[in-house]
Parts: structure tokens; C-alpha cells; sequence
């Protein structure tokens, strides 16, 4: 595709499921990050990965959080017990070699109820 | 942990005048870049400035660096009601490749 596609859009989930954000980057971008986003707040980093291994997980905020990216291009973010204050905007950006500007996706909004 | 710090939190002018936005940082940088967002969704990267350079231009944007200083600023010339949005600076550590965001300055464009 043309840009960084994720999906879903949206995600309604109960308190303690499990949730499974996708993140397809820009063909050929080998540097994928993760951030989250609440209202009124920056973009928050979580973990970027070069190629499919993680290069810097160190904003995961705990066990809970983790994300694949097996064959260096759609990554998987995933949530496992969600928490009500896990809700939040998903961002996912790539780029081509992670020195250059970042391209992002519409990002999921994640509510946890 | 965020690494920029924007500087007003918000910011209110008439469509024609310059917008200046700061931002501040605390570690040494590979380079800083200024990225816009409309309505709490995706990011749109404006403009990137590398550590050795001082000043750069895109269009209606100027951006400056100042690393002893450990900051820069994003003027909007000409503003438009369509430049209404939040805009964030973040930065690209020496060494690494993580890029890391302020908490954003909003700008609010009037007609």
C-alpha cells in the first residue's frame, strides 16, 4: 500500500482480554515503531524494531505489552489482561532506515471498558 | 519518557501572522524533526534538522537548531486556518534510532 495501514480502527474490548493490534509498514521501510497516545499527551514510545528484531523495547510499560514483527514487515502489538487505563490511540509509524522522517499510521484507538 | 519539551502549550493567532513554536531537549541528538497532527490521529512529518546543520527551510516552515542550547524552534509564516493542529518535535538520539516526542504545542489558527 501506499501508506502505514493498521487495523483496526477501532477496538472495544472488556477488561482483562486479550488484544491484538496490526501495523503494516510502508514496503521496503525496514524500522517499525510503537507508540501510544492519550488525550491531550505526545506520542509515547513503546518499542522499535530494525528489521524483525526489536532494536530498543525499553518503553513497553510492562509483561503485559509485547509485539512481533517475524519477517521484518507487519508487526503485531499485543495486550494480554488489558486494563482500563491501557485505552488509548495505538500509533504505529515506519521508515526506511530509522534516521530519516517517520511515516505513521491512522493509529487504533484502543478502549478498554 | 519523553525527551522534548514544546514550548507554549497552546497558541492562538490570525490567519496571515507567524507562529513560532520552541522546543527543548536533554540529551545529545543525531537529529531533531517537527511532525503536525490534526484530530488525535496520524502524525504527518513536517521538516527533519541533523545536529550539524543550523537552520533549514521547507516551504512556509523554518526550522532552527541550537545544540549547545539543546533546542529549537518551527516559524510558520503566513499562517492559514488550515495550519490549525498540535505539532511536536522529536528527537533522534546519538547513537540510537528511537525517535522521542514532546507533549506537543497546539495551534489554533482563527480566520
Amino acid at each position: 500500500g501506499a501508506g502505514v495501514s493498521q487495523t483496526p480502527s477501532n477496538k472495544v474490548t472488556e477488561k482483562g482480554k486479550y488484544v491484538e493490534l496490526r501495523c503494516d509498514p510502508i514496503s521496503g521501510h525496514t524500522a517499525l515503531y510503537w507508540y501510544r497516545q492519550s488525550l491531550g499527551q505526545g506520542p509515547e514510545f513503546l518499542i522499535y524494531f530494525q528489521g524483525t528484531g526489536a532494536a530498543d523495547d525499553s518503553g513497553l510499560p510492562n509483561d503485559r505489552f509485547f509485539a512481533v514483527r517475524p519477517e521484518g514487515s507487519v508487526s503485531t502489538l499485543k495486550i494480554q489482561r488489558t486494563e482500563r487505563g491501557d485505552s488509548a490511540v495505538y500509533l504505529c509509524a515506519s521508515s526506511f532506515a530509522g534516521d530519516g522522517g517517520a511515516f505513521f499510521g491512522q493509529g487504533t484507538r484502543l478502549t478498554v471498558v | 519518557s519523553q525527551q522534548g519539551e514544546e514550548d507554549p502549550q497552546a497558541l492562538s493567532i490570525q490567519e496571515g501572522e507567524n507562529a513560532t513554536m520552541n522546543c527543548s531537549y536533554k540529551t545529545s541528538i543525531n537529529n531533531l524533526q517537527w511532525y503536525r497532527q490534526n484530530s488525535g490521529r496520524g502524525l504527518v512529518h513536517l521538516i527533519l534538522i541533523r545536529s550539524n546543520e543550523r537552520e533549514k527551510h521547507s516551504g512556509r516552515l523554518r526550522v532552527t537548531l541550537d545544540t549547545s542550547k539543546k533546542s529549537s524552534s518551527l516559524l510558520i509564516t503566513a499562517s492559514r486556518a488550515a495550519d490549525t493542529a498540535s505539532y511536536f518535535c522529536a528527537t533522534v538520539n546519538s547513537g540510537y534510532s528511537t525517535l522521542t516526542f514532546g507533549k506537543g504545542t497546539m495551534l489554533l489558527v482563527s480566520p
